[in-house]
Order: structure tokens, then sequence, then C-alpha cells
């Protein structure tokens, strides 16, 4: 089976710049997506086809995949993103999760 | 406006069944391809099983198969996950999710979930 594989935590000041990352096996040849959980909430994707953002979600949301490795970076980062992020991809007719990264902002 | 609206959670010994339902509604319900995907107490996402628009193609967590069916009623606008052989693990948020129609567009509208618990 196909693994993703973030980091379980990333803290970032308010303003500055959060990647949180997603590894798997050439994981380049794969589409990713992102998804913002907040508590109680369910998921909300903010970043689909490896870089696109859908409509409503912020441009400080952007997203990269290259190598074995995807990034969802969010520039000058707000106390409002403070959430639990999920990169997720194919394999083949199944969907993999990463264990998602909680991002605290502080 | 675009909703999925998921319910039968409950309460369930092991070893028991349960059916969930998640009701579409605000678009074509059977041009997309549905999922499920769960989420234990303070823990992450896992998929569960997916089915394809028109019901032809299902797929499932080695977690899951051969204890959980998905299904849809086209006429119904309705997905379903019957569950059966429930164990505690199974315990969790049960989230149904639709799959853009493009590749890689990832799961676009998801519900308000489900919760499920699996306890004598």
């Amino acid at each position: 089976s196909y693994d993703l594989t973030q980091p379980p935590s990333v803290s970032v000041s308010p303003g500055q710049t959060a990647s949180i990352s997603c590894s798997g096996d050439k994981l380049e040849d794969r589409y990713v997506c992102w998804y913002q959980q907040k508590p109680g909430q369910s998921p909300v994707v903010v970043i689909y086809q490896d870089s696109k953002r859908p409509s409503g979600i912020p441009e400080r949301f952007s997203g990269s995949n290259s190598g074995n490795t995807a990034t969802l970076t969010i520039s000058g980062t707000q106390a409002m993103d403070e959430a639990d992020y999920y990169c997720q991809a194919w394999d083949s007719s199944t969907v993999v999760f990463g264990g998602g990264t909680k991002l605290t902002v502080l | 406006e675009v909703r999925l609206v998921e319910s039968g959670g409950g309460l369930v010994q092991p070893g028991g069944s349960l059916r969930l339902s998640c009701a579409a509604s605000g678009f074509t319900f059977s041009t997309y391809l549905m999922h499920w995907v769960r989420q234990a107490p303070g823990k992450g996402l896992v998929w569960v099983s997916r089915i394809k628009s028109d019901g032809s193609s299902t797929n499932y967590a080695d977690s899951v198969k051969g204890r959980f069916t998905i299904s849809r009623d086209i006429a119904k606008n309705t997905l379903y996950l019957q569950m059966s052989s429930l164990r505690a693990d199974d315990t969790a948020v049960y989230y149904c999710a639709r799959e853009g129609h493009f590749s890689g567009e990832g799961f676009d509208i998801w519900g308000q979930g489900t919760m499920v618990t699996v306890s004598s």
C-alpha cells in the first residue's frame, strides 16, 4: 500500500510563512490535494491538483509537488489558519491520506 | 445549495451491524464518484470506500474489506454504507464526500459526519 508522511506539528508566528510537507514514493507522479480541518468541523479542500486553489480559498495558500515531496505553503499566516492539515493522493482505485499536521499559530 | 447530509450513526455492540446514509442535494448525484472517509476520535482522516458514479465499481480499504458494503440509489440521491461485524476500532465519525469530476480534483464537498460508536 502507498503511504504519505506528514510532520505531526508545525508552529509559525502570525504573518510568517508556514510550510507543511507530505512525503511519498515518487509523489510527483500523483496528484496531491490538501485539506484544512478545524475542530468540530468537516475538512475543506484548500489545494487540489498539486497547486490549484478552489474558489473562496485565500491566495496565501499555495501548493507544490516535486520528487517525493508535496508542500503546502501558507504565506502571511493568520490566526484563523490554525487547524489540522491533511495531504491526500490516489493509489490506483483507492485513496490515501497523510497522518495530518497540526498547525499552531503563536 | 450543494449539500451532503449523513445519518444512521449511533451506538452498536461489537459484532453488530449499522447502515449509514448520505443524502445528496443541489447537484447531479448520478454523475459523481462518491466516497466514505472516517475519523476516529482525536485521530486523522482515513479513507474507507468509494463507488463509481453509476455504481458499477466499488473499492474498499483493507481494514473494512469483506465487512462493509458501499452502494448508491440514484433515484433517491443517496449513498449508503452497510457495516457489519463491527469492531471497537471502527468507532469514528463517518463522512461522505464527493470527488470532483476531473482527475486530481479531490473531495470538494463533505457532509457534516455521523458518529458511530462500537461498544458493549
